[in-house]
């Protein structure tokens, strides 16, 4: 079955710091991989998204993402976080069809 | 991308009764979806909102539980009958706008039921 696995639930780093949150997919063939976000309040926003070419993808507010076949994993990344990062983080995928897999997301508190 | 507005934004619903929320887009979309995020879970697809014709239900998602209506290219209501307060959820409408767009969101239906 397709699925998508968050392995970091919640994850509490000071300002500044570094930052990679993990995602690994199970799914055969062509994927299309998706990170979304979701501030106290707010609602899901888009990140960044990979369909194919380069595998390092560069999204929105400096974070980044790398498609390592391989390994099955989609990372999420950011050299350096602020507060305003303080948010919850969803990797998705899809296997070319319209039905986005959700992993379980993972709680992300930046400290001053 | 494209404008999500659903209402309400939260409500609070005694045991067996239903609640229907609505979700509008400021334009014509093709692919409208509606997903579930329980307590401490993820997302979980319901349905694909076709136009003009029944929505498409996962598995472990029924009509009669879930109705939901698309009676044009910008508009649909999910509807959760019968109310448990299982049902407590937050409720999202999402919107494809294009073969290789990703899914947008709206701000969702967060439902309490006592």
């Amino acid at each position: 079955a397709q699925s998508v696995s968050q392995h970091n639930h919640h994850v509490i780093l000071s300002e500044a710091a570094s930052l990679e949150l993990g995602c690994n997919y199970s799914y055969g063939g062509t994927v299309n991989l998706f990170w979304y976000v979701q501030y106290p309040g707010q609602h899901l926003q888009l990140l960044l998204k990979y369909f194919s070419g380069d595998p390092l993808v560069k999204g929105i507010k400096g974070f980044e993402a790398e498609f390592i076949k391989s390994k099955f994993s989609f990372n999420l990344r950011k050299p350096s976080v602020q507060w305003s990062d303080t948010a919850e983080y969803f990797c998705a995928a899809t296997g070319g069809g319209n039905k986005l897999t959700f992993g379980t997301g993972t709680q992300l508190k930046v400290e001053l | 991308s494209a404008v999500i507005s659903q209402k309400p934004s939260r409500d609070i619903c005694q045991r067996g009764t239903s609640l229907t929320i609505q979700c509008q887009v400021d334009s014509q979309v093709t692919m409208m979806f509606w997903y579930r995020q329980q307590p401490g879970q993820s997302l979980t697809l319901i349905a694909t909102a076709n136009q003009g014709s029944e929505a498409t239900y996962e598995s472990g998602f029924v009509i009669d539980k879930f109705p939901i209506s698309r009676p044009n290219l910008t508009f649909s209501t999910l509807t959760v009958s019968n109310l448990s307060p299982e049902d407590s959820s937050i409720y999202l409408c999402s919107v494809k706008t294009g073969g290789y767009s990703p899914l947008h969101f709206g701000n969702g239906t967060r439902l309490t039921v006592t």
